[in-house]
């Protein structure tokens, strides 16, 4: 069956601009989580979906970043008045039972 | 703050040679995983270790879990070229959710 996919693969914008980011998790995966791996680091945690609620939100960095789950399905990842900083891989991973992540591609964000 | 650190964070060696790669923390894991990643994707998982003490093997490949939970290795015997990647550790709180905490990644080139 299809993987978890992201969209898009990849995004330039200009600093102070909003984006979003798209990720589709694997059908009947209930939970779904969100990091971000800068180059040369492992990922790190952002948030995490149980559902439709954020179950845990402890690793967004500041109020600029905000993610959604409206359906239990489909999240996306917003990004407000971006900065040169947020330049990384967005990578999403969902799960059916909380314990093997399977992760998309990756969305690679740059900005300028 | 659960940390893990990995070891070496660069490793460039033969092609037949064998190599260990390193993950340890301060902190007990539900369980650890190891990932693969490509350039351009996300991680891909290659195995979860959960007993204290477990050994896994896969192929070439053979996985331990520290007695106490908190370190694991990856030994790979008779490295291939084919086997040129990043390889991350990552360690799982199943009361926080199962949110992964990732080391920095060893990034291996074998070299023909």
């Amino acid at each position: 069956g299809a993987g978890v996919s992201q969209t898009p693969s990849n995004k330039v914008t200009e600093k102070g601009k909003y984006v979003e980011l798209r990720c589709d998790p694997i059908s009947g995966h209930t939970a779904l989580y969100w990091y971000r791996q800068s180059l040369g680091q492992g990922p790190e945690f952002l948030i995490y979906f149980q559902g439709t609620g954020a179950a845990d939100d402890s690793g967004l960095p500041n109020d600029r970043f905000f993610a959604v789950r409206p359906e239990g399905s489909v999240s996306t990842l917003k990004i407000q008045r971006t900065e040169r900083g947020d330049s990384a891989v967005y990578l999403c991973a969902s799960t059916p039972s909380g314990e093997t992540q399977y992760f998309g591609p990756g969305t690679r964000l740059l900005v300028l | 703050t659960q940390l893990l650190e990995q070891s070496p964070q660069f490793l460039s060696i033969q092609e037949g040679e064998n190599l260990t790669v390193y993950c340890n923390s301060s902190s007990v894991f539900s369980s650890l995983q190891w990932y693969r990643q490509e350039p351009g994707e996300g991680p891909v998982l290659l195995v979860t270790v959960v007993t204290g003490g477990e050994v896994k093997k896969l192929k070439r490949l053979t996985f331990q879990f520290g007695d106490a939970r908190k370190d694991s290795s990856l030994h790979i015997t008779a490295a291939q070229t084919g086997d040129t990647g990043l390889y991350l550790c990552a360690g799982a709180d199943y009361n926080q959710g199962g949110k992964l905490i990732f080391g920095q990644g060893t990034e291996l080139s074998v070299k023909p």
